[in-house]
């Protein structure tokens, strides 16, 4: 059991390229999310999914785009990489949205814009 | 206003010690729950212990406990009998039952745990 895999896990970028950044998770979870991890700060949210086909923002969607085509995936994408995005991402998901409902962590993805 | 609140940027403990991590939280959702992860060096993000709102009694799970004091909206990680291993960034999140984001986490700032021998 594999739990949430992202790759890849480091990747330098130039300005104005674009990459995507993918999560797979295998638990079968209707809910996936994207956050960002900024030096020194917590996390923040980028865009989430309650299911295949239904996407939504969150508090820092600029700049990127998603898809949920399958259960298991939920690519995030880059459009024109700006400095601003050098973070660690974090791909989540968890079963329902339930208040108790635990969210399992990708292992992160470094992407440093330069 | 934040929802979570981390005040100790940084916390120094010996080995064998018991430590106290700060969080107080912001919410006027009758309906929540708190988080508390682990982040090691490695960088990935461990789940340790989870407090309801509506739980009476304090959530414990290992040497891990959370000092829920809900007239003061604080969650505070203790980690009994510190390891070397404990060193690590440790983030409280909150999940609120309303709002349009469902289910996600706010997230504090981490307080990086230092264990010295």
């Amino acid at each position: 059991n594999a739990g949430v895999t992202q790759t890849p896990k480091f990747r330098i970028l130039k300005i104005g390229q674009s990459m995507t950044l993918q999560c797979t998770q295998d638990m079968n979870h209707n809910y996936m999310y994207w956050y960002r991890q900024d030096p020194g700060m917590g996390l923040k949210l980028i865009y989430y999914s309650v299911g295949a086909g239904i996407t939504d923002k969150g508090e820092v969607p600029n700049g990127y785009n998603v898809s949920r085509s399958t259960t298991e995936d939920f690519p995030l994408r880059l459009e024109l990489a700006a400095p601003s995005q050098t973070s660690v991402y974090f791909c989540a998901s968890s079963f329902s949205r339930e208040i108790e409902e635990t969210q399992y962590f990708g292992p992160g993805t470094r992407l440093l814009v330069l | 206003a934040q929802k979570i609140t981390q005040t100790q940027p940084g916390m120094f403990v010996q080995e064998k010690e018991a430590v106290t991590l700060d969080c107080t939280y912001d919410t006027s959702d009758p309906s929540y729950g708190l988080f508390w992860y682990k982040q090691p060096s490695s960088g990935e993000m461990i789940f340790l212990i989870y407090q309801g709102s509506y739980d009476q009694q304090n959530a414990t799970e290992g040497r891990y406990s959370l000092n829920f004091q809900k007239a003061r909206k604080s969650a505070n990680l203790v980690i009994s009998a510190s390891q070397l291993g404990d060193s690590a960034m440790y983030f409280c999140a909150m999940r609120e039952y309303r709002g349009s984001t469902l289910g996600r986490l706010y997230f504090g700032r981490g307080t990086q745990l230092t264990v010295w021998p």
